[in-house]
């Protein structure tokens, strides 16, 4: 069965310091995962996916995640922290394979950032 | 020009009521969703329709009912409404029931909350 564990309920940063969300996975085969972000008020927008090419997953706003099967893991980081950066950050397997539509989400990570 | 779109935002409403929360979308997609968010922003999917068909079914009560009119639109019903369906409920799209190129486009939400 495919699960996903957001090992921080919430991270506090400074502005301009680095932003590391932590996210482990568990999945009976080979998983596409996803980051997704919900600002207050918003729906989920689509950070990045991972879906067995590169390794390394490049997102928008500068975010970027790591898969590493060998730690069933898929950190998001960011170099630089933005004040617009804070959110709620949410770690996605797909049920199925690749299907996006039946998602397991993480129960989510709060990103403060503090000027 | 909000690409998937949900009204009511809010909704309060008593224990026992039947309520109705509609959602459109105008990116062109064939299959649309509803999630639910709880007070804990612990999200699960609910239904996913495919050119109007049912695709994804969870386990929810058959209290919930959706409505397809046509692949724009997804409409969920609630009858009876319980203190437990507080709630964020949101409506999101993609192309392609099981293809994961397509990324989801969520709307912003609907609080529901009864009384």
């Amino acid at each position: 069965a495919q699960s996903v564990t957001q090992l921080d309920s919430h991270v506090s940063v400074s502005e301009g310091t680095p932003v590391l969300l932590r996210c482990n996975y568990s999945s009976s085969y080979s998983p596409s995962l996803f980051w997704y972000v919900q600002h207050p008020n918003k729906g989920l927008q689509l950070l990045l996916k991972y879906t067995s090419a590169a390794t390394l997953v490049k997102g928008i706003n500068g975010f970027e995640a790591e898969f590493k099967k060998s730690e069933t893991s898929f950190h998001l980081t960011k170099p630089s922290a933005h004040m617009s950066d804070a959110a709620e950050y949410f770690c996605v397997v797909s049920r199925y394979g690749g299907s996006q539509g039946n998602l397991i989400f993480g129960k989510g990570t709060k990103l403060s950032v503090k000027p | 020009d909000t690409a998937v779109s949900q009204t009511p935002k809010y909704l309060v409403t008593q224990m026992g009521n039947d309520k109705s929360i509609k959602c459109e979308q105008n990116l062109g997609h064939d299959t649309m969703y509803w999630y639910k968010q709880d007070s804990k922003k612990f999200l699960k999917i609910m239904f996913s329709y495919n050119n109007k068909e049912l695709i994804i079914n969870e386990t929810v009560p058959n209290r919930f009912s959706p409505k397809s009119p046509d692949k724009a639109h997804l409409n969920l019903h609630i009858n009876s409404l319980e203190l437990g369906d507080s709630a964020v409920y949101f409506c999101a799209s993609s192309q392609g029931g099981v293809g994961w190129k397509s990324p989801l486009h969520f709307g912003n939400g609907t609080r529901l909350t009864v009384t």
